[in-house]
């Protein structure tokens, strides 16, 4: 069975600084990705990043890099240049082939930016 | 410009009255989800379309329901809401459910709250 596991509830970081959130996953199945979603309080999910298990390069999308160590199983999404509208909750997220697409979802961390 | 668009964005229903939540898109995935999310909460799937072809959590009670008349159009349907099912319903599109690099993309998601 998949797991994710986000030990973090919460997160202060602030404005303009570079924060990291974890993620460890547990999977026996060799092909899989791993999604980061924001939700900001008004409840809309937001795709951030995406990284493949086959992928060899680290995944980025402008202020969003995904630091993947395939061995340890870890996916931690690295936000830099913090900004106020970065306040909100954060999902990682695994979905495997063969799963029907199915997402499991990690418990989330909330991130709050301070001025 | 909205891709998957739910309606209402918040629904009163009282106890027992049947209620359904809508759900559309305009990317013409195949696979159409639903989730429950509850506070705090990660989002927890209820069911999902592959096409036609409906496929149900095994841990999805009886009280939900779900049609897809076509691509574009998918309703949730609670046939008698307790106050147990006060919570955020999210709705959420892929293009394959065979692959595990498809993002799911969600709605705004519908804030259910039963009297």
């Amino acid at each position: 069975a998949q797991k994710i596991t986000q030990t973090q509830p919460g997160m202060f970081v602030q404005e303009k600084e570079a924060v990291t959130l974890d993620c460890t996953y547990d999977t026996s199945d060799q092909s899989y990705g791993l999604f980061w979603y924001k939700q900001p309080s008004s409840g809309e999910m937001i795709f951030l990043i995406y990284q493949g298990s086959y992928d060899e390069q680290n995944a980025t999308e402008g202020r969003y890099s995904l630091n993947f160590q395939k061995a340890r199983k870890s996916a931690n999404l690295v936000i830099s240049a913090s900004q106020l509208g970065d306040s909100a909750m954060y999902f990682c997220a695994m979905l495997f082939t063969g799963g029907g697409n199915k997402l499991t979802f990690g418990t989330g961390t909330q991130l709050k930016v301070e001025l | 410009d909205a891709m998957v668009i739910q309606n209402p964005r918040y629904q009163v229903t009282q106890f027992g009255k049947p209620v359904t939540l809508s759900c559309s898109q305009t990317l013409n995935h195949n696979v159409m989800y639903w989730y429950q999310q509850k506070s705090s909460q990660a989002p927890k799937l209820l069911f999902h379309y592959y096409d036609k072809d409906f496929n149900n959590e095994a841990d999805t009670p009886d009280n939900f329901q779900s049609r897809r008349p076509n691509t574009s159009f998918c309703f949730l349907d609670i046939r008698s809401p307790g106050l147990g099912d006060a919570a955020m319903y999210l709705c959420a599109t892929s293009r394959d459910a065979t692959v595990s690099n498809q993002p799911q993309h969600f709605g705004d998601g519908t804030r259910l709250s039963i009297l």
